[in-house]
């Protein structure tokens, strides 16, 4: 696609319940990248994957925090029994690999609510 | 721990003048240096970037400038528009595209016709 996709653009959560957030990268890239926004923040680094392999979880907050790339291309982002400190933008971001950087592309992201 | 220090939080510039956000880093391993900038429901853009081998860089309105011994690098926007009006991140990295990006706190720039 022309850009970083992201499902559900919103979405609120009652505390306790799990969510799957989703991340369509442009195609080709090798590189995809979670980032946890909060309110008035700059993003935090979640987790990187480099095709389907996670070689960075460092960022992820709990292990509440899961997240997974199958086939190399859509990622999903999943919070078990989420908390009110979930709440936050999570912004997915792609990037081509094998060079210098030159800069991630981001999605919307999706905000979550937790109530 | 944050290695990426911004300020100001916020700035009111007027139409035409030159809006400055100032950024200072502590890792010397970082050697790109990204300016992103976010609108409302948008996710963060690229706008400008640098490495530490020239001191400025200018694309159109937008410059940076990089002062490696001090770890200080700076965005400066001339002729600022209402349509500048925006969240800006200076962030930080490693060379290669397999590193994560570490960003400021991001200064909300608001700009007054």
């Amino acid at each position: 696609g022309a850009g970083v996709s992201q499902s559900p653009r919103y979405k609120v959560a009652k505390r306790g319940q799990d969510v799957a957030l989703r991340c369509d990268p442009i195609s080709g890239h090798v590189s995809l990248f979670w980032y946890q926004q909060a309110l008035g923040q700059g993003p935090e680094f979640l987790t990187y994957f480099q095709n389907e392999a996670q070689l960075d979880k460092s960022g992820l907050p709990s292990d509440r925090f899961f997240a997974e790339r199958p086939e190399g291309s859509v990622s999903t982002l999943k919070i078990q029994r989420t908390q009110q400190e979930d709440s936050a933008v999570y912004l997915c971001a792609s990037s081509q690999t094998g060079g210098l950087n030159y800069g991630y592309t981001f999605g919307s992201g999706t905000r979550l609510t937790v109530v | 721990q944050q290695q990426v220090k911004q300020s100001p939080q916020s700035l009111i510039v007027q139409k035409g003048g030159i809006s400055i956000i100032n950024c200072a880093y502590e890792n010397t391993a970082f050697d790109y240096f990204p300016w992103y900038q976010q609108f409302p429901g948008k996710g963060p853009a690229l706008l400008i970037a640098i490495r530490p081998d020239v001191s400025e860089k200018k694309e159109g309105r937008f410059t940076i400038s990089f002062n490696k011994s001090a770890k200080q690098f700076s965005l400066h926007i001339m002729d600022s528009q209402p349509g500048d009006s925006a969240t800006y991140f200076c962030a930080a990295s490693k060379s290669y595209n397999t590193d994560k990006l570490i960003f400021g706190t991001g200064t909300r720039l608001q700009v007054f016709p």
